[in-house]
């Protein structure tokens, strides 16, 4: 069975440029989760989706950050523009269902670094 | 906020012995723990669970405890061996919410 699939794997751009990440999660998850990473600390959750829905955005910088997850399956996360202080690995995870005794799965993550 | 802490950033032990990993929590509304296992440069890999209604689980050489009155929740490794040696994150869901720990980065010594 494939994983959690992300692309791409590593991202260097300029501030103020536009960046997206894209996830495809494990056949037949329902829930899917973008984090942040940064250096040194652990995931801290940007957007949960129940399908199609977001469910819980209320980590996600929506000034410069929007996600979409058309048709319940993939999704993809954009930062625009781009700021130093977003350096840091970008993490999705898929679940059969949402939090609770459902364990996550995680995909290998992109390392984004803004210059 | 800090819900889940992980105080000890690193850890060292030998090959064979013991590895007690440890993890304490703010939050009473969390009622299911996990523990994550990160190798460099791929995604968290979930290794060990627990519920709140125990406080012991295990599964082959990992066994995780948890002590509700504490808020605390400690994953053991025995024997340890130098695969293990990876940075682990314990997490912490309930109420819709999962918080994670900052990790503990765990060698392994031959």
């Amino acid at each position: 069975e494939a994983g959690v699939v992300q692309s791409p794997r590593y991202k260097i751009i300029e501030k103020k440029q536009p960046v997206a990440f894209w996830c495809n999660p494990i056949s037949g998850h329902n829930t899917l989760y973008w984090y942040r990473q940064n250096l040194g600390q652990g995931p801290e959750l940007l957007i949960r989706y129940e399908n199609e829905e977001a469910v819980d955005d209320s980590q996600l910088p929506k000034d410069r950050f929007s996600a979409e997850r058309l048709k319940g399956v993939d999704s993809t996360l954009k930062i625009q523009p781009a700021e130093l202080g977003d350096s840091a690995v970008y993490l999705c995870a898929s679940s059969l269902r949402g939090t609770g005794p459902y364990e996550q799965y995680f995909g290998p993550g992109t390392r984004l670094t803004v210059t | 906020d800090q819900q889940v802490k992980q105080n000890s950033p690193s850890l060292s032990v030998q090959e064979g012995r013991i590895s007690i990993l440890n993890c304490d929590y703010t939050n009473s509304m969390f009622d299911y723990f996990l523990w994550y296992k990160k190798y460099p440069a791929e995604g968290p890999t979930f290794l060990i669970s627990i519920s709140s209604i125990k406080d012991k689980n295990e599964d082959g050489r990992f066994t995780v405890f948890l002590n509700k009155s504490a808020k605390h929740l400690s994953l053991h490794i025995v024997p340890s061996q130098p695969g293990d040696s990876a940075v682990y994150f314990c997490a912490a869901s309930g109420n819709n919410d999962m918080r994670f720990g900052a990790g503990t980065r765990l060698t392994v010594k031959p």
